[in-house]
């Protein structure tokens, strides 16, 4: 495609259910990042596939939250026994590499509602 | 952990002003990007700066690391509705891949 996707573009769930975030990155990126943005809060990392690496899962804010990335392309954020504080919205971003100049490119996002 | 600050945090202004925001941190970053967000979209990259005191102009937009990169700054002339978003400064320190963002400013062009 000619850009990041991410779907569902929203998602409204109920406190205590799992949910299943998607993106599909620019074909050929081989960086793919997950962030979280709350309202008034900048990005806030996740979790980061390069290639065929392990991913650097630091990021992750809790054992609730899990991703993996299928092929080398489209990934998956898992969150489970979702809470309240979970809210917010959730960007993907791929690049062809990871060097200090690369250029991430951002999808839309997936706004998640726990009520 | 490197942590950027950005001020304003929000900025309302009328069409034809100039304004400047800052990206502050007392960690020195090998590069430092800008990015612009509209609402319901994620990020857009306006520029990378990597060499301390680099300045680049980007149409009505300069952009400009400080001389210690510890610091940059975006003045935008005569600004117009079009402009209006969340602008990120994100800076990487070192060898790292991952980014540190600032919380951004919001900016808001009256026409």
């Amino acid at each position: 495609g000619a850009g990041v996707s991410q779907s569902p573009s929203n998602k409204v769930t109920e406190k205590g259910k799992d949910v299943e975030l998607r993106c599909d990155p620019i074909s050929g990126h081989t960086a793919l990042y997950w962030y979280r943005q709350s309202l008034g809060q900048g990005l806030e990392f996740l979790i980061y596939f390069q290639g065929n690496s392990a991913p650097d899962k630091s990021g992750l804010p809790s054992d609730r939250f899990s991703a993996e990335r299928t092929g080398g392309s489209v990934s998956t954020l898992t969150i489970q026994r979702t809470q309240q504080e979970d809210s917010a919205v959730y960007l993907c971003a791929s690049s062809l590499a990871s060097g200090r100049t690369d250029t991430q490119y951002f999808g839309p996002g997936t706004r998640l509602t726990v009520l | 952990t490197q942590l950027l600050e950005q001020s304003p945090q929000f900025l309302s202004i009328q069409e034809g002003e100039n304004l400047t925001v800052y990206c502050n941190s007392s960690s020195v970053f090998s590069s430092l990007q800008w990015y612009r967000q509209e609402p319901g979209e994620g990020p857009v990259l306006l520029v990378t700066v990597v060499t301390g005191g680099e300045v680049k102009k980007l149409k009505r937009l300069t952009f400009q690391f400080g001389d210690a990169r510890k610091d940059s700054s975006l003045h935008i002339t005569a600004a117009q509705p079009g402009d209006t978003g969340l602008y990120l400064c994100a800076g990487r320190s070192g060898g790292s891949y991952i980014p540190t963002f600032g919380r951004g400013t919001s900016l808001i062009v009256h026409p």
